[in-house]
């Protein structure tokens, strides 16, 4: 199985600031076909499903406002909220779809500092 | 837009089965991978399995063989079974859609249903 390991397990960040959350795997997840980056990002408030953000590393699915942004490659990769909003307190999770099984990262808590 | 809804019971006694159903509305199964995803309490993601709406599966090899995904396309739902539970198992149940390009390898998560909460107890 590919291994998903994000960092920090939370972290608190003040309104305006930027957050920042980093999610390794233990294999690349770039597909040398087609240049692409099988990754994909969701946000998970309390008592909801999770919802997506972003996909191939760092497409932004419409309607997710742009200061959500994807980044990296290959094994090594970013999701970084700009300017961090109330509304954005959640969990975020990262998500490999190189290869089945597909595996999430253990989740980041985004809080407010 | 299409809406997921989970149901089935939320407690189950171990040893027996874990059994839901994903009621698919505004949309069709056809076309779609369909897959379960579960997160025990307080903790993360983990997928089960998925569906092709053809009757195609694939499931995690970590719940060794205790899975079964079916379709029932004249209903536009579809059924999760897992056997032999127990505490473990305790989890938020998602059934969730894949993006239409998902392929039999591949495959992200565009649609969610609320979660059922099943609870493996005596």
């Amino acid at each position: 199985d590919i291994v998903m390991t994000q960092s920090p397990d939370s972290l608190a960040v003040s309104l305006g600031e930027r957050a920042t959350i980093s999610c390794k795997s233990n294999q690349s997840v770039l597909y040398s076909s087609n240049n692409q980056n099988y990754l994909g990002w969701y946000q998970q408030k309390p008592g909801q499903p999770p919802k997506l953000l972003i996909y191939w590393a760092s497409t932004r699915k419409s309607g997710v406002p742009d200061r959500f942004s994807g980044s990296g490659s290959g094994t090594d990769f970013a999701l970084t909220i700009s300017s961090l909003q109330a509304e954005d307190v959640a969990l975020y999770y990262c998500q490999q779809y190189y290869t089945t099984p597909w595996t999430f990262g253990q989740g980041t808590k985004v809080e407010i500092k | 837009q299409v809406q997921l809804h989970e149901s089935g019971p939320g407690l189950v006694k171990p040893s027996e089965t874990l059994s839901l159903t994903c009621s698919v509305s505004g949309g069709s199964v056809t076309g779609y991978y369909w897959s379960w995803v579960r997160q025990p309490p307080g903790k993360g993601l983990e997928w089960i399995g998925y569906i092709y709406y053809s009757g195609v599966t694939n499931y995690n090899p970590s719940l060794k063989g205790r899975v079964t995904i079916s379709v029932d396309t004249s209903k536009n739902q579809f059924s999760l079974k897992l056997r032999s539970v127990s505490a473990a198992d305790t989890a938020v149940y998602y059934c969730a859609r894949g993006v239409t390009y998902c392929s039999t390898t591949s495959c992200f998560f565009e649609v969610w249903g609320q979660g059922s909460l099943v609870t493996v107890s005596s």
